[in-house]
């Protein structure tokens, strides 16, 4: 099956830092992709939509300026906190889509965790 | 907007019992999914519901999608302990804005 990886898994970093999530489809081609962030118990909120060779598409209250998206690639999007606080601890899950399939659907990263301090 | 509404938000039952989750949303939508998730970890695919009247099973596990009602179940026929976790159902606007909207999900504990 599908495989998308995100480096790294975890992170800990110091309040003002800047830190970049790579999110990469394995075995497939994406031309999109999607950055999640997950608090403690709550569901799967949407950030951007990340479409290679263009700009990402932010959902309403997501800093485009804080949250850099690069997708350079068909199987590379990166995801850049800036001057992280601890309040952008949380877990960043990335996305791909597989098309071609009878059945399109996304392939999850196992995540990032990040932890401001 | 769409809303995606789930049903319970939590869940503790007794091994070997049956029980189902709903998902309700708000707009018209034709593809819908169905994740679980464990602690700390990502979200596994369980099911992908293509059409009006699908329905899918896997193990204890059985999904089914009413698209006029707009409502989404996930059946759990004999529950066991190793089905403890989140799971979350998803609804598609490819259409529109590219994107899938996300339930609060319902956190499934079987006691042994």
């Amino acid at each position: 099956g599908a495989v998308v990886s995100q480096h790294p898994s975890w992170v800990i970093c110091k309040s003002g830092t800047s830190v970049k999530i790579e999110c990469r489809s394995l075995d497939f081609q994406a031309t999109t992709m999607f950055w999640y962030r997950q608090f403690p118990k709550q569901s799967l909120m949407l950030m951007a939509t990340s479409n290679e060779g263009s700009k990402a598409t932010y959902e309403q209250g997501v800093e485009k300026d804080k949250f850099l998206i690069n997708h350079a690639s068909l199987t590379l999007s990166t995801l850049t906190v800036t001057s992280a606080h601890p309040e952008d601890s949380s877990f960043y899950i990335c996305s791909a889509i597989l098309l071609g399939q009878e059945k399109e659907t996304q392939y999850f990263g196992p995540g990032t965790r990040l932890l401001v301090l | 907007e769409l809303k995606v509404e789930q049903n319970p938000l939590f869940l503790s039952m007794q091994e070997g019992k049956n029980y189902t989750i709903y998902c309700n949303y708000s707009t018209t939508s034709d593809r819908l999914y169905w994740y679980r998730q464990d602690p700390g970890k990502s979200l596994e695919s369980l099911f992908v519901l293509l059409s009006n009247g699908a329905v899918k099973q896997e193990g204890r596990l059985m999904a089914s999608l009413d698209t006029k009602a707009r409502l989404s179940t996930l059946h759990i026929t004999a529950a066991v302990h190793d089905l403890s976790a989140t799971y979350f159902c998803a609804v598609d606007i490819w259409g529109r804005d590219d994107k899938i909207i996300f339930g609060k999900g319902t956190r499934l504990h079987i006691l042994p």
